[in-house]
């Protein structure tokens, strides 16, 4: 099994720019998190969804965040338009089921703004 | 003013000691607990879980105790390798299911 995988492993982009992460759950897992990673903060929830169905966004910054789930076995993180703030590693996770089962993480996309 | 950044608490340990991590919950519904190993540039890696209807539970080299009476969770690694030295998370869903709340770790250095 691969693993949870995301992309790209690095984003350097220009306040103002949009910015697209990507993640690849793994197989046969029906619920998808989006975390983020700051030395402030730790690691927050963004969002998370079951069967491509966000269920709880509350944890999303402002409606500069948008995530989306267009089948089972993608999903993207949108932030447009990004600010030095939104830099931290932002890491997706997956599951396989709902009552407590383990998060599978990716290694993360370390995004910085300038 | 000047930013300040979450102050990990940093535990030492020669290699071969055993290690000792703790970490406090406030949740009492939480019927789930994990620890997780955040190695640098990685993603957090599950390292073992623990049900509420249990108070121990082994896997290798490492064993957690919950002692739900004072909401206290601990991690404890035999033999500690510098393999070992990461940072480590409790998480627990709060409301039940696979949300997951992360505390705010700890760093585990290992010296040779």
């Amino acid at each position: 099994d691969a693993g949870v995988i995301q992309s790209p492993r690095h984003e350097v982009t220009e306040m103002g720019q949009e910015v697209t992460l990507r993640c690849k759950p793994i197989s046969g897992h029906d619920y998808l998190f989006w975390y983020r990673q700051t030395m402030m903060r730790g690691l927050e929830l963004l969002i998370y969804f079951n069967n491509n169905v966000p269920i709880d966004d509350s944890g999303m910054p402002e409606d500069r965040f948008s995530a989306k789930m267009p089948n089972a076995s993608f999903s993207t993180l949108k932030i447009q338009p990004s600010e030095p703030r939104d830099s931290a590693v932002y890491f997706c996770a997956s599951s396989l089921r709902n009552g407590g089962g383990p998060l599978h993480f990716g290694n993360g996309t370390r995004l910085t703004v300038t | 003013g000047e930013s300040v950044g979450l102050h990990l608490p940093t535990l030492s340990v020669q290699e071969g000691d055993n290690s000792i991590i703790n970490c406090a919950y406030s949740n009492s519904a939480s019927d789930y607990f994990i620890w997780y190993k955040q190695e640098s540039g990685k993603g957090p890696q599950f390292i073992i879980d623990i049900r509420s209807n249990m108070d121990k539970r082994q896997g290798q080299r490492v064993t957690v105790l919950l002692n739900k009476t004072v909401k206290h969770l601990s991690l404890q690694i035999a033999a500690t390798q510098p393999g070992d030295s990461a940072v480590y998370f409790c998480a627990q869903p709060p409301g039940g299911g696979n949300k997951l709340t992360f505390g705010t770790g700890t760093q585990l250095k290992v010296e040779l």
